[in-house]
């Protein structure tokens, strides 16, 4: 049971554009929501997070954008970079999973210089 | 602040062998967790610990997986005997308690069962 959904396996981007990375889930309880990076042999890495009481959270180039009714987030980064090429997996945890997260699949972001 | 450590990095055995993977979390890090992840697919909880007791196991096969934390901090992941569909990337992770919003990831222990 996919809780956690990124049906965009690859995207690729032009440097100085922006881009969006999109998740899907199912469960309504979940109130927390997170955005990992994840280079070649390397472990995930915390990028920027979004409680469910907002809507919005910026870091830097990083946004996530949260709509709750459409069950859907986003990441946008802008101006994207080279170095932002990368696995990016979301992330959920709810009051009903018992403190666990649930990740999507990752998408694959290629920056071209 | 030292992050997440994890060994063996690489590991390769043979099906029916078995393999333990260690993980010291960050200092201070009370929630520890074993997550599995196969190629194409994101990580999945296999185990999680709070202090030196164990949360939920509910994905952890039982039969062939065991993990121990004994003292709280340190962990070990053993797996006995391997099979080739656990031929995967092993992640440890931890959080402050139980219930922060963030966890933090080790590098990967990479697993192959041929």
């Amino acid at each position: 049971d996919q809780q956690v959904k990124q049906n965009s396996p690859s995207l690729s981007v032009q440097e100085g554009r922006i881009s969006i990375l999109n998740c899907d889930y199912t469960n309504s309880m979940f109130d927390y929501f997170l955005w990992y990076k994840k280079y070649p042999a390397e472990g995930p890495t915390f990028l920027i997070s979004i409680s469910s009481i907002k809507d919005k959270n910026e870091d830097g180039r990083f946004t996530v954008f949260l709509n709750k009714s459409a069950k859907h987030l986003s990441l946008h980064i802008v101006p994207s970079q080279p170095g932002d090429s990368a696995v990016y997996f979301c992330a959920a945890r709810g009051l009903n999973t018992g403190n666990q997260f649930y990740f999507g699949t990752g998408t694959s972001l290629t920056v071209i210089p | 602040e030292a992050g997440v450590a994890q060994s063996p990095r690489y590991k390769i055995i043979e099906k029916r062998q078995s393999v333990a993977f260690w993980c010291n979390p960050i200092s201070g890090h009370a929630t520890l967790y074993w997550y599995q992840q196969i190629l194409g697919q994101g990580p999945k909880l296999l185990i999680q610990f709070q202090n030196n007791g164990v949360v939920d196991d509910s994905q952890l096969p039982k039969d062939r997986f065991s993990a121990e934390r004994l003292k709280g901090v340190d962990s070990t992941l053993k797996i006995q005997p391997a099979k080739l569909e656990d031929s995967a990337v092993y992640l440890c992770a931890s959080s402050l308690e139980r219930g922060r919003n963030t966890i933090y990831f080790g590098e990967g222990s990479w697993l192959t069962v041929v």
